[in-house]
């Protein structure tokens, strides 16, 4: 089956460092995929879209300078969380839909990112 | 924009059936979908359903839809304690690269 490899899976950093979070298809590839951010005990909210080769498509109210994202290639995206502060503290997960257009999106583990 | 409501909490008896209910409003959505979601814990997909069904079954899961009122459910049947989690009920429209939308969460709770 479809596997996705996010990581790193936790990571604490110091406010107003960056830190990045990859996202990685290990046996099929993705034409698009999906960042979603989850507060403590809240649900997934979509945070943004992102096609190969082309620039993501953020939610209404989701800074696009402060989280970036590169989908470089149909295996790989990444998130950039630029300046962290404490209220970026959450749970990063990402969805992969596969270019043969299967019904099923596949989840990453999830990245917990606590901002000191 | 499309919402998917479900109820916050269930808590039931080990043995028992558990039924988690979840509405949604996007009259195009084409594939539900539930989650389960276990403490500090990624998403594991249950099961899912494509609109033009009623019912699907897998094992002691039994998916319920109601596309006229945009009500979907879940049923555990012999519920364990090991069913304690977070539940997820999602929608996806039909066009390609439409992200899921998901519910708030049903937390079951499974006493023995």
């Amino acid at each position: 089956g479809a596997v996705v490899s996010q990581h790193p899976s936790w990571v604490i950093c110091k406010s107003g460092t960056s830190v990045k979070i990859e996202c990685r298809s290990l046996d099929f590839q993705a034409t698009t995929m999906f960042w979603y951010r989850q507060f403590p005990k809240q649900s997934l909210m979509l945070m943004a879209t992102s096609n190969e080769g082309s620039k993501a498509t953020y939610e209404q109210g989701v800074e696009k300078d402060k989280f970036l994202i590169n989908h470089a290639s149909l295996t790989l995206s990444t998130l950039t969380v630029t300046s962290a502060h404490p209220e970026d503290s959450s749970f990063y997960i990402c969805s992969l839909a596969p270019v043969s257009g299967a019904n099923v999106l596949t989840f990453g583990a999830g990245s917990r990112l606590t901002v000191l | 924009g499309e919402d998917v409501e479900q109820s916050l909490f269930l808590s039931v008896r080990e043995g028992d059936s558990s039924v988690i209910n979840c509405t949604y409003t996007d009259s195009s959505s084409t594939y539900l979908y539930w989650y389960k979601q276990e403490p500090g814990a990624g998403l594991q997909l249950l099961t899912y359903i494509f609109s033009n069904m009623d019912m699907k079954q897998d094992q002691r899961l039994t998916v319920l839809l109601n596309k006229k009122d945009k009500h979907l459910s879940l049923r555990i049947a012999d519920t364990q304690t090991g069913d304690s989690a977070i539940y997820f009920c999602a929608e996806r429209g039909n066009q390609a690269g439409t992200a899921l939308i998901f519910g708030k969460g049903t937390t079951l709770s499974v006493s023995s």
